[in-house]
């Protein structure tokens, strides 16, 4: 079956740009996950949705940064203002339910940003 | 939080078995032991999770110490396709946001 996709593969754009990064998650998936990972570092958490309510906010690393979901499917994730700190691979996940902790995580391939 | 500590890198020859240690002696009776893997220029990958007994999947099995301050992850006979970075996470009903930290960058000799 299909997994979680991802939109665009790549995005370059100049500072001060405004970017849109796009999540399908893998249908009947209640809970969605946006992570951003610089080169070669580990995951950090942005948002957490579960249906589409965010109950936690806690990652988002400015006001720059917003995300929601329609439909308890797809998800946006819009960057105002880029900065070269923003460029990183942002990384979407679904999981089956977000309430249940031994529910595994499914990734999309991610979205390099890279701002010039 | 309680972290985990793994070691940076380690090596393995093919069809040899491989055992990925990872340590969390500040876990909770509440927090989940879970494994993930990237592969090289792809999104993480579920690989296993545990509680409190030993583990098995098509993947891997799990290893839990007796008194959970400690766990190892087995591949049972590496393949090239198996190099990647493993990461050891804890997770509890508090928050299911994966933290990943450095991890174990595997590498996988013919």
């Amino acid at each position: 079956g299909a997994g979680v996709s991802q939109s665009p593969s790549n995005k370059v754009t100049e500072k001060g740009k405004d970017v849109e990064l796009r999540c399908d998650p893998i249908s009947g998936h209640t809970a969605l996950y946006w992570y951003r990972q610089r080169l070669g570092q580990g995951l950090e958490f942005l948002i957490y949705f579960q249906g589409n309510s965010a109950p936690d906010k806690s990652g988002l690393p400015s006001d720059r940064f917003s995300a929601e979901r329609t439909g308890e499917s797809v998800s946006t994730l819009t960057i105002q203002r880029t900065q070269q700190e923003d460029s990183a691979v942002y990384l979407c996940a679904s999981s089956l339910d977000g309430g249940r902790v031994y529910n595994e995580q499914f990734f999309g391939p991610g979205t390099r940003l890279t701002v010039l | 939080d309680a972290k985990t500590t793994q070691p940076n890198s380690m090596e393995s020859n093919e069809e040899e078995p491989v055992h990925l240690p990872c340590n969390h002696s500040t876990i909770s009776g509440t927090d989940y032991i879970h494994w993930y893997r990237q592969l090289p220029s792809q999104g993480p990958e579920y690989v296993i999770h545990g509680l409190t007994s030993n583990v098995n999947n098509r993947m891997a099995s799990l290893a839990i110490a007796e008194d959970r301050k400690s766990s190892t992850l087995i591949l049972h006979r590496a393949t090239l396709r198996d190099a990647a970075v493993y990461y050891c996470i804890l997770l509890n009903n508090a928050g299911n946001m994966l933290t990943f930290g450095g991890g174990t960058r595997l590498m996988v000799k013919p």
